[in-house]
């Protein structure tokens, strides 16, 4: 089973600061078979990257993905209000299909 | 509009059984793969299990693995998740969530609005 590990656990950060999330595989994630997903609380979660770095339909492109076998990072450009969340990675390219822990970004 | 429907939480004691549902409507349901995925509460996402599109393919995470069966029927749009052997650390809410493609090996890009399983006594 591959276990992904995120970091920072918690990113304290201001509107219109960048942000930079980080997640590692413990073993090579095939044909980049890694998703991002956003959640807010009392809701579900939102695709935002696919594939490492496709974004998702409808989402901003301050929002981008990188990284290929064990290493990957999603960058926020600049925070709006609505960014503050817990961001969630996932690799799908072997089973089970494991998810990060998260990183929650919230207001410094 | 994609839309799923999750049905069927609610409270079980520990060793009981629940089937949840899944609703699927807005797209050609078995075109694409489907799984569950649940939260804990106050917790992270927990990837449960998946089926292709066909419904000849099913995988699932190594903690319900023997307890769980996943299955669909593609003339209801509806998927469905048989849990047996509930523990106290199944308690969760569960998604419905839809793949990008048929095959098992793709990612979610829709996702239902969840139901409560709570395993207690």
């Amino acid at each position: 089973e591959i276990v992904l590990t995120q970091s920072p656990g918690t990113l304290s950060l201001s509107p219109g600061e960048r942000a930079t999330l980080s997640c590692r595989a413990s073993q090579s994630v095939g044909s980049s078979y890694l998703a991002w997903y956003q959640q807010k609380p009392g809701q579900a979660p939102r695709l935002l990257i696919y594939g490492a770095s496709s974004r998702a339909t409808g989402i901003p492109d301050r929002f981008s993905g990188s990284g290929s076998g064990t290493d990957f990072s999603l960058t926020i450009s600049r925070l709006e209000p609505e960014d503050f969340a817990v961001y969630y990675c996932q690799q799908y390219g072997n089973s089970p299909f494991t998810f990060g822990p998260g990183t929650k970004v919230d207001f410094k | 509009e994609v839309q799923l429907l999750e049905s069927g939480g609610g409270l079980v004691q520990p060793g009981g059984s629940l089937r949840l549902s899944c609703a699927a409507s807005g797209f050609t349901f078995s075109s694409y793969a489907m799984s569950w995925v649940r939260q804990a509460p106050g917790k992270g996402l927990e990837w449960v299990s998946a089926i292709i599109g066909s419904g000849g393919g099913t995988v699932y995470s190594n903690s319900v693995k023997g307890r769980f069966t996943i299955s669909r029927d593609n003339s209801k749009n509806t998927m469905y998740l048989q849990m047996n052997s509930l523990r106290a650390e199944d308690t969760a809410v569960y998604y419905c969530a839809k793949s990008v493609s048929g095959a098992a090996y793709s990612n979610i890009d829709y996702w239902g609005q969840g139901t409560l399983v709570t395993v207690s006594s």
